[in-house]
């Protein structure tokens, strides 16, 4: 079965400074994809981005960027020039390619604040 | 917003009791998925609808059942309540696309109170 790990709890950064959330998976399978969620206090669920496992190049959405590395079952989030808005409970999710089954594997999450 | 309604926004109920949650997905949208995000579990995938009919199911008790009816709505019935299930529930949909990609959606959830 495949798992998602958020290793770190609740971060912390500045306001305009960089932070970078932290995420492992663990799959079997080749071909899939990889999310991060946004949850404001809203707790409206935010796509922020997505990466295809198939594609080698890292996803990017504006100040949001994504370091993937498949060998390592790694899938950072990097927020850069982080705004107050920002500040939220961030999730990794997996998904697996393919078949009738799409439903999101979540990570325990990782709670951000931002100090302005 | 998504798109996606859920009804109602709150609900507190007793231990032993039934509700009902309802999802509309977004218009054309044809898969319905239920989510529990609890304290203890985090978020959870329950269990899929696509066009009526059961795809997937997930980390769902016995005591809860749903289903999509035609017009694609979906409800989510939680009987036997207990006070573990407390949680905020959330319905996606989504639509098949070219490719095999395809967005989920999240509606705004429901917040369950068992007392």
């Amino acid at each position: 079965a495949q798992t998602v790990t958020q290793s770190q709890p609740e971060m912390s950064v500045q306001e305009a400074e960089t932070v970078t959330l932290s995420c492992t998976y663990d799959t079997s399978e080749s071909d899939y994809y990889l999310f991060w969620y946004k949850q404001p206090p809203s707790r409206q669920m935010i796509l922020v981005i997505r990466q295809e496992a198939y594609k080698q190049q890292n996803a990017t959405e504006n100040r949001f960027s994504v370091n993937f590395q498949k060998a390592a079952k790694s899938f950072s989030l990097k927020i850069s020039d982080s705004q107050l808005g920002d500040a939220a409970m961030y999730f990794c999710a997996y998904r697996r390619h393919g078949g009738s089954q799409g439903n999101l594997i979540f990570g325990k999450g990782t709670k951000l604040s931002v100090k302005p | 917003d998504s798109g996606v309604t859920q009804t109602p926004k709150h609900l507190i109920t007793a231990t032993g009791q039934r509700v009902t949650l309802r999802c509309s997905p977004r218009s054309g949208d044809l898969s319905v998925y239920w989510y529990q995000q609890s304290l203890d579990q985090g978020l959870q995938f329950l269990i899929q609808y696509y066009n009526g009919e059961e795809r997937a199911k997930g980390n769902i008790l016995e005591r809860f059942s749903a289903q999509q009816f035609p017009d694609l709505h979906s409800e989510l019935n939680l009987s036997s309540l207990e006070l573990g299930d407390s949680a905020l529930y959330f319905c996606a949909s989504s639509t098949p696309v070219a490719g095999d990609y395809n967005e989920q959606f999240f509606g705004p959830g429901t917040r369950l109170t068992v007392l």
